[in-house]
């Protein structure tokens, strides 16, 4: 079946400017997570969802960064003010349950150039 | 502070030979652990999950827990050229959700 998807898988922004990152979870999967991965880094968790309503948003960065999941599918990542330390790889990811025992699948990521 | 960690690596080995890839946490809350292979440019594939004490295997794969020592590790066996990746170690803690990955370490396999 299909995987994770995200787009765009490039965008390249300018300092100040806002955007939005998408994110299409497996199809069936309840619970979609936001990482974002420097380079030479493992991936840093940022915020995840369970249906609708975020879970756990304790690796947000700032009040910049902002995530909605409004239907329990399709979820948006959006970032006010872009910075050039935004500048990474946010990969999303989605489980079929949630809690110890979840197996989390990554989409190809959304690499962001803040210039 | 909740960690993950991986000695980065490269970690270089020949061609059929067996990698060993190790990675401490220092939460026992603990429960869960996974291995990730990343090749470069690309995203996490899950390749191995462990949740209990011993070994599992899959394939050329071994992943062995040891929550006393807090310890897990990859073995690979007939380590191949196409094996050569990031691997990442990740856990996750007291039901939450959230992985926390270490660093990652790199593996190439010399044909």
């Amino acid at each position: 079946g299909a995987g994770v998807s995200q787009t765009p898988s490039n965008k390249v922004t300018e300092k100040g400017k806002y955007v939005e990152l998408r994110c299409d979870p497996i199809s069936g999967h309840t619970a979609l997570y936001w990482y974002r991965q420097s380079l030479g880094q493992g991936p840093e968790f940022l915020i995840y969802f369970q249906g609708t309503g975020a879970a756990d948003d304790s690796g947000l960065p700032n009040d910049r960064f902002f995530a909605v999941r409004p239907e329990g599918s399709v979820s948006t990542l959006k970032i006010q003010r872009t910075e050039r330390g935004d500048s990474a790889v946010y990969l999303c990811a989605s489980s079929r349950v949630t809690g110890g025992f979840n197996e989390q699948f990554f989409g190809p990521g959304t690499r962001l150039t803040v210039l | 502070q909740k960690e993950v960690e991986q000695n980065s690596g490269p970690l270089s080995v020949p061609e059929g030979a067996i990698a060993s890839l190790n990675c401490t946490y220092s939460d026992r809350g603990s429960q869960s652990f996974f291995w990730y292979r990343q090749y470069s440019g690309k995203s996490p594939e899950l390749i191995m999950s462990i949740y209990s004490n011993g070994d599992k295997e899959d394939g050329r794969f071994t992943a062995q827990l040891n929550k006393a020592s807090q310890y897990v590790s990859l073995l690979i066996r007939d380590s191949q050229p196409s094996d050569s990746a990031t691997y990442l170690c990740a856990a996750i803690y007291n039901q939450g959700g959230k992985l926390i990955f270490g660093q990652g370490t790199e593996l190439s396999v010399k044909p």
